[in-house]
């Protein structure tokens, strides 16, 4: 299996600050990566997917990079409505395995 | 609007069985492979099962292989998970998921709330 790997494991940012949270495979999953917004007591949704695109409707402070095993999002100008726990996953293999999460507080 | 509503959830004594449904609405299931995601409260999330369109390929996490079977009916567009032999560590919140572009997962269900306890 991939293992994915997240850090840090939580953060506090103010609003207006730019956030970056990594994501590391275990092997390289090219670019088959994805990032999800989970927010308290909510279904997690997708914000970026294949390692850089920007689903529709995601605010344009949401971006993504990488390829290979390391992987960022980075969040430009965070808002107090960006306080969620962020998911990494990896879609190149199964199973479909996802990073332990990064709760951001803003 | 693309939807996925599951339902079946439930407080279940170890050991026992549950089926978990799915209702699929704003698009056409049969295009697309669906899966089933679990996240324990407070806790990670962690993929369980998915099927291919046509129902034919299944494919399990080991935790839940042999316990657990995924179907999906097109013309009722609904997908099912039933778990047998169901454990502690089971529990969890259930999400059914649909699987885009062999890639990545969008939407996801609201949750079913699986426990198991005795």
């Amino acid at each position: 299996d991939i293992q994915m790997t997240q850090s840090p494991s939580s953060l506090s940012a103010s609003v207006g600050d730019t956030v970056k949270i990594t994501c590391r495979a275990s092997q390289t999953v090219s670019n088959y990566l994805n990032w999800y917004q989970q927010k308290a007591g909510k279904a997690p949704k997708v914000l970026i997917s294949v390692g850089s695109t920007l689903q529709s409707g995601v605010p344009s402070r949401f971006s993504g990079s990488g390829s290979g095993t390391d992987f960022t999002l980075t969040i430009s100008g965070v808002q107090p409505e960006d306080s969620a726990t962020y998911y990494c996953q990896q879609s190149l293999n199964i199973p479909r395995t996802f990073g332990q999460g990064t709760v951001v507080e803003v | 609007e693309v939807q996925l509503v599951e339902s079946g959830g439930g407080l279940i004594q170890p050991g026992g069985s549950l089926r978990l449904s799915c209702a699929a609405s704003g698009f056409s299931l049969s295009s697309h492979w669906m899966h089933w995601v679990r996240q324990v409260p407070g806790k990670g999330l962690m993929w369980v099962s998915r099927i291919s369109q046509d129902g034919s390929t299944t494919t399990y996490a080991d935790s839940v292989k042999g316990r657990f079977t995924i179907s999906r009916d097109n013309v009722k567009n609904t997908v099912s998970l039933l778990m047998n032999s169901l454990r502690v560590e089971d529990t969890a919140f259930y999400y059914c998921v649909r699987e885009v572009a062999a890639n990545w997962f969008d939407p996801w269900g609201q949750g079913t709330l699986v426990s198991v306890s005795s």
